[in-house]
């Protein structure tokens, strides 16, 4: 079964440190894999997607790297803002059914 | 460019009665997405659309249906409803699905409310 976990589910944090969010997956054979972010009640932003070929891409203070052989992605995010606060999502495109899956999320609280 | 957009933003039904749910997904992007949202719960696939084909099918019972157009925008329809369908139905798009390099883009959501 194709499956994605994130952890931590929380994590709450002082404004400006720098942190990571980690997202795991079952089955190495994947297309990409994409990053978001959701406000509450809201839909989904995309942040970062890196294809199955790449080891990373990065975006302003937000890097994603990507290790498919683990099955393991992390998103870094540096200089932490009250305004990154927010529900952050992993979905990965497994080649099997290509549709996208997606963790359950962090939620993510930066505290001024 | 204008982003996908769903509606209605908000639906009230009652139990028993059925929903329909729209997405227009942005241009030139011919694959559409529907996902499920209950409070407190991950992003449930649905369904998947692709230049007018279902692709694809997540784990719901076949109340839950839906079509594509020609223009590619997408209905989702949800019959007999239940007090459990409460959630936000989130419609996402992309281009064609032969070329995996792109993103998903999502619409905003609409709010389905079974009372």
């Amino acid at each position: 079964k194709q499956e994605v976990t994130q952890i931590p589910a929380a994590l709450s944090v002082p404004e400006g440190e720098n942190l990571v969010l980690n997202c795991s997956f079952t089955d190495s054979a994947i297309y990409n894999l994409q990053w978001f972010r959701q406000d509450p009640g809201k839909g989904l932003t995309s942040l970062l997607l890196i294809q199955s070929s790449q080891r990373e891409q990065t975006s302003g203070r937000l890097n994603a790297s990507l290790d498919k052989s683990s099955g393991r992605s992390t998103l870094y995010i540096a200089a932490s803002q009250p305004g990154d606060s927010a529900t952050y999502l992993c979905a990965v495109c497994f080649n099997y059914g290509q549709n996208f899956v997606f963790g359950p999320g962090t939620r993510l609280s930066v505290l001024p | 460019e204008a982003g996908v957009t769903q509606s209605p933003t908000h639906l009230i039904k009652t139990r028993g009665q059925q929903a329909t749910l729209r997405c227009s997904p942005i241009s030139g992007h011919t694959s559409v997405y529907w996902y499920q949202q209950a409070l407190g719960l991950g992003l449930q696939f649905l369904l998947w659309y692709d230049e007018g084909e279902e692709r694809n099918r997540g784990n719901f019972p076949p109340r839950f249906s839906g079509r594509q157009f020609p223009n590619y925008s997408s209905e989702l329809n949800v019959n007999a409803l239940e007090l459990e369908d409460s959630a936000l139905y989130l419609c996402a798009s992309s281009p064609p699905y032969r070329g995996r390099e792109s993103p998903l883009h999502f619409g905003n959501g609409t709010r389905l409310t079974v009372t």
